[in-house]
């Protein structure tokens, strides 16, 4: 089915443990990102990219990184985990569709450190 | 200051009536977009409506309707007739500029619907 996979769906991680969690897409859509969502924060933007070998910050990037070496694929990496990385991630892509830019969410790594 | 406003952390509707969640917003780009998502307990984010700045005429989508207020900058999301499966989490995000940009949430509102 197309639309945008996120793996793992469930992750725990020890204190200064490193991982990437993985979001690949199929729709050929240029824009992608991360967001982090925290209870009473709504959804936080991490990084986002605007195509392959592009990256920006969002308003929260502390602790991640993010490449773009193809389309289909953005990757985030948390090189040291810490507890306060604890939250639900999610990965979006979008592209123009008849509704303007529709963004197409996949269904989120909930992330545990301890 | 926030981008995007949602001032009700909760509401009740009773199951049938109709029920708007409000969204005022924040920006000086006269292209932007607006948009509402549903989040159930089960987590996913599901795209409800749309609203661009320059459209003339408020977006509707089924029981969804987006009451368009651009003087005011409030994007308020109104849904008829609720169900007992419209119990979830709201959110109302906006993208700014012409271009392909970021969505700016805001921290939700929670929809309970009571039989």
């Amino acid at each position: 089915n197309a639309g945008v996979t996120q793996t793992p769906k469930f992750q725990v991680l020890k204190t200064g443990q490193s991982m990437t969690l993985q979001c690949a897409q199929d729709m050929n859509h240029e824009y992608m990102s991360w967001y982090r969502q925290d209870p009473g924060m709504g959804l936080r933007l991490i990084h986002y990219s605007v195509g392959a070998g592009i990256t920006d910050q969002g308003e929260v990037p502390n602790g991640y990184n993010v490449s773009r070496s193809t389309t289909e694929d953005f990757p985030l990496r948390l090189l040291s985990a810490a507890p306060s990385q604890t939250s639900v991630y999610f990965c979006a892509s979008s592209s123009w569709d008849r509704s303007g830019y529709g963004y197409t969410f996949g269904s989120g790594t909930r992330l545990t450190v301890v | 200051a926030q981008k995007i406003t949602q001032t009700q952390p909760g509401m009740f509707v009773q199951e049938k009536e109709a029920v708007t969640l409000d969204c005022t917003y924040d920006t000086s780009d006269p292209s932007y977009g607006l948009f509402w998502y549903k989040q159930p307990s089960s987590g996913e984010m599901i795209f409800l409506i749309y609203q661009g700045s320059y459209d003339q005429q408020n977006a509707t989508e089924g029981r969804y309707s987006l009451n368009f207020q651009k003087a005011r900058k409030s994007a308020n999301l109104v849904i008829s007739a609720s169900q007992l499966g419209d119990s979830a989490m709201y959110f109302c995000a906006m993208r700014e500029g012409p271009g392909n940009t970021p969505l700016v949430f805001g921290k939700g509102t929670r929809l309970s619907v009571i039989a």
